[in-house]
């Protein structure tokens, strides 16, 4: 089936401007995260979302950045005000949310990436 | 708070030679998952290698195998008959247990750059 797709690929905008970012995930994935990948930071963990609430948003870095995702599906990451510093790609996943215990441990949902968006704030 | 750790930024190996990649880890829990992820040029992550800290045995995936230390927190992925297409970069990341009907985020590393030379 399809994976996780993203849109735009790439996206250019200039300082003070908002933009949105969209991620679809993969059908039936009722958990999506958000991951930024900047140079020199790696990739760092933006926010989760477990059906359509956020029970983890630790990683947003600002008040600038928030995200939404409405029927279990679809999510945006909104970024308000850009400053050159929001310039990164962005990486959407998505996993099941089986439950249960395999081994020592509990059961593992594998999280499936998208290509991302590439933001570059001038 | 869990940190991964990726010394090297970069490395070459020749092509159908073997290459480690290094990664420490500092956690607190004692049932974690760590993973070894790729990125080619296209961006898209690809999972290469998983490994459940619960087991002792060494994960392997064809070309790919860990040495998992846990006592020393350490997590390294061996290349065996390294290919031109393995070039790209490879992320280490740690994994909390999830809770009941939860799911945990990825802590990753910065990331290495494997470059194999023809």
């Amino acid at each position: 089936g399809a994976g996780v797709s993203q849109s735009p690929s790439n996206k250019v905008t200039e300082k003070g401007k908002d933009v949105e970012l969209r991620c679809d995930p993969i059908s039936g994935h009722t958990a999506l995260y958000w991951y930024r990948q900047s140079l020199g930071q790696g990739l760092e963990f933006l926010i989760y979302f477990q059906g359509n609430s956020a029970p983890d948003k630790s990683g947003l870095p600002s008040d600038r950045f928030s995200a939404e995702r409405t029927g279990g599906s679809v999510s945006t990451l909104t970024i308000q005000r850009t400053q050159q510093e929001d310039s990164a790609v962005y990486l959407c996943a998505s996993s099941f949310s089986r439950t249960g215990e395999v081994g020592a441990g509990l059961v593992y949902n594998e999280q499936f990436f998208g290509p991302g968006t590439r933001l570059t704030v001038l | 708070a869990q940190t991964v750790t990726q010394s090297q930024p970069e490395m070459s190996v020749q092509e159908a030679e073997t290459v480690t990649l290094s990664c420490t880890y500092d956690t607190s829990e004692n049932n974690y998952y760590l993973f070894w992820y790729k990125q080619p040029p296209s961006r898209q992550m690809i999972l290469v290698i998983r490994q459940e800290a619960y087991k002792q045995q060494n994960a392997t995936e064809n070309r790919f195998s860990v040495n998992f230390q846990k006592a020393a927190k350490s997590f390294s992925l061996k290349i065996s008959d390294s290919q031109l297409g393995d070039t790209a970069m490879y992320f280490c990341a740690f994994m909390k247990p999830p809770p009941p009907g939860a799911n945990s985020k990825l802590t990753f590393g910065k990331g290495i750059t494997l470059s194999v030379r023809p």
